[in-house]
């Protein structure tokens, strides 16, 4: 029973545009979400978090939107460049310990 | 600055031996993660630890799985016997507590014939 899902497991856009990786949660108790992004043979290395205060943050190409009432985030990165392909996770926690719960990742794959 | 450090890298093993997989937190972190990632399951949280004291093990598979933290520098989980489907992924993080973000280690492949 996922409770984080990632529904896309692939994406392709042409180095310039905008990516935009979606993620949908079902557990309203979610309060901290997170983006990762996982090149192969590595772990996964932390992009940008969100806390449920705020419906958007931002840190330089990179952008989450947190949509509460729909139980959905996105990640936004503009413009997209050939070395941001990777796979790209969402996370979510609630307060309880810090526990996340992982989607299960959409390859990203940006074209020259 | 040392990011999670895991040992070993790769670990090829027989079914039913014992397998020991290490990891080293960043120092100051009092939050450590084990995750196990496989195509069909995706990142699956196994067990956490919060200062050493083992907080959550529901993601545990069974009992041949057990995870120990004797102090804060230092953590393993040893999976005894090994079973050719526990070959996966193994991966540890760490993080300052609550509303912080995982570290993750680069993992451990670990392979069961």
């Amino acid at each position: 029973d996922q409770q984080v899902k990632q529904n896309s497991p692939s994406l392709s856009v042409q180095e310039g545009r905008i990516s935009i990786l979606n993620c949908d949660y079902t557990n309203s108790m979610f309060d901290y979400f997170l983006w990762y992004k996982k090149y192969p043979a590595e772990g996964p290395t932390f992009l940008i978090s969100i806390s449920s205060i705020k419906d958007k943050n931002e840190d330089g190409r990179f952008t989450v939107f947190l949509n509460k009432s729909a139980k959905h985030l996105s990640l936004h990165i503009v413009p997209s460049q050939p070395g941001d392909s990777a796979v790209y996770f969402c996370a979510a926690s609630d307060d309880n310990f810090n526990k996340f719960y992982f989607g299960s990742g959409t390859k990203l794959n940006v074209k020259p | 600055d040392a990011g999670v450090i895991q040992s070993p890298r790769h670990e090829v093993t027989e079914m039913g031996q014992e397998v020991t997989l290490r990891c080293k937190p960043i120092s100051g972190h009092n939050s450590l993660f084990w995750y196990r990632q496989t195509m069909m399951r995706g990142l699956e949280l196994l067990i956490y630890f919060n200062n050493n004291v083992p907080i959550d093990d529901s993601g545990m598979p069974e009992d041949r799985f057990s995870a120990k933290m004797p102090n804060a520098s230092f953590s393993t989980l040893k999976i005894q016997p090994s079973e050719p489907r526990d070959s996966a992924v193994y991966f540890c993080a760490s993080s300052l507590g609550v509303a912080s973000p995982l570290h993750f280690g680069n993992g451990t492949r670990l392979t069961v014939t």
